[in-house]
């Protein structure tokens, strides 16, 4: 069965450090794709990052860049000069490519103090 | 475009009560998910549906159905709601050719 695992319940930063989400999976397939979520008070779901894996680059959108370790099934989050905005629960999840399932992580609570 | 949007944002019911909570995309996505979240978890897939006229079970289908109305709208109803379905159930869409899923903002539902 495929499952994700975030190993860091809670997180705590200051604004403008750096921070790092760990995220590890396991899946038997060599073609799936892994995604970031940020979910704040509010509830909703926001994309913030996805890599595909057959992709050796690691993907980057502004401050949010991700460390893709194949070999390792592993898939870190880095927030740079962190906000008090990024404040929220992030969740790791996972798709095999042509499946429907996205399988999330427990995720991971990051607040950002002033 | 609006993205994803979901009615009702907040609902009670009581034990037995039935009820439908309603999902539309507009953006032309073939695929759309009903996923419920519980206290301290990731979310979990009730029912999905590929592609216009058909429907699946996923992860935690029991006491539900679904509906995919058209390609736009994709609904959940809770024939006899059990305080077990207290939750918050987001709807999603696919984009087919970036495989990422899109949620909208939510409803959250309180069984007493």
């Amino acid at each position: 069965a495929q499952t994700v695992t975030q190993s860091q319940p809670e997180m705590s930063v200051q604004e403008a450090e750096t921070v790092t989400l760990s995220c590890t999976y396991d899946t038997s397939e060599s073609n799936y794709y892994l995604f970031w979520y940020k979910q704040p008070p509010s509830r909703q779901m926001i994309l913030v990052i996805r890599q595909e894996a057959y992709k050796q680059q690691n993907a980057t959108e502004n401050r949010f860049s991700v460390n893709f370790q194949k070999a390792a099934k592993s898939f870190s989050l880095k927030i740079s000069d962190s906000q008090l905005g990024d404040t929220a629960m992030y969740f790791c999840a996972f798709m095999n490519q042509g499946a429907q399932k996205l399988v999330f992580g427990q995720g991971t609570r990051l607040t950002i103090n002033p | 475009n609006a993205g994803v949007t979901q009615t009702p944002k907040f609902q009670v019911l009581k034990t037995g009560q039935s009820m439908t909570l309603q999902c539309a995309q507009d953006m032309n996505h073939n695929s759309m998910y009903w996923y419920r979240q519980d206290p301290g978890m990731g979310l979990r897939l009730i029912y999905y549906s590929a592609s216009e006229g058909t429907t699946d079970k996923g992860e935690v289908p029991n006491g539900y159905n679904v509906s995919r109305l058209n390609k736009r709208e994709f609904s959940l109803r809770l024939e006899s709601a059990a305080p077990s379905q207290t939750s918050v159930y987001f709807c999603a869409g696919k984009e087919g050719r970036r495989e990422t899923q899109y949620f909208g903002p939510g409803t959250r539902l309180l069984v007493l």
